[in-house]
């Protein structure tokens, strides 16, 4: 079935340093792919989606490219802020025909602490 | 107005016990989804619904859990004879469309089973 794979946490980074948050993915076809965050006491927000292979996301100067030959969607940004204190889930979503393409599918989530 | 709503947020509840878990989404959202987020790991489907009609309720973990949206609107998720294996988060989601559109999830209510 289909599966996510994260990077493991705890990340722990200063202020401005570069992020990198690696994400690879196992399903049938080609999936929608989607970086959700969920800060403390809230609940998951969508971060940024692929749809197709080569597309990259961006929001937030957070960034992501759906690379179908590697089968990764790794999130990145250059200089991250306290505010981006978060967990970040990596997720997909079938889009063949007939199947449960409403269906999300999540990594574990990797918990990103930014010190000032 | 406001986003997908849950109540209550926090939960505990004896061994044994029923427990009923309220979602309010988005007005107007025809889509809606049950997730389980167990500590430490990412949500897992349980159920999902297209206005009052259940089409997918493959990933409810046992017959103990019962959801149900009787008029389109709300949903209840129920857990009946709670053991310590329900001790989660139970997410809900809502989207616009047929299911396939952005997913906007609630804040949650964790359960605790003791």
């Amino acid at each position: 079935g289909d599966s996510v794979t994260q990077m493991e946490g705890p990340v722990t980074l200063s202020e401005e340093a570069f992020l990198t948050i690696n994400c690879t993915y196992t399903a049938t076809g080609y999936p929608s792919l989607f970086w959700y965050v969920q800060y403390p006491g809230e609940g998951l927000q969508l971060l940024l989606k692929a749809t197709k292979a080569d597309d990259k996301g961006s929001n937030k100067g957070f960034e992501a490219t759906y690379r179908k030959e590697t089968t990764s969607f790794h999130l990145e940004k250059g200089s991250v802020q306290v505010s981006d204190s978060a967990v970040y889930f990596c997720a997909l979503r079938p889009t063949h025909s007939g199947g449960s393409n409403y269906k999300l599918t999540f990594g574990k989530g990797t918990l990103l602490t930014v010190n000032p | 107005g406001a986003g997908v709503s849950q109540s209550p947020r926090y939960k505990v509840a004896k061994r044994g016990q029923d427990v009923a878990l309220r979602c309010d989404p988005i007005s107007g959202h025809v889509s809606l989804f049950w997730y389980q987020q167990a500590l430490g790991q990412g949500p897992e489907f349980l159920t999902y619904f297209q206005n009052e009609a259940q089409l997918d309720k493959s990933g409810l973990p046992s017959d103990r859990f019962f959801a149900e949206r009787p008029e389109g609107s709300v949903s209840t998720l129920k857990i009946q004879r709670t053991q310590q294996e329900d001790s989660a988060v139970y997410l809900c989601a809502s989207s616009t469309g047929q299911g396939t559109d952005t997913q906007y999830f609630g804040p949650g209510t964790r359960l605790t089973v003791l």
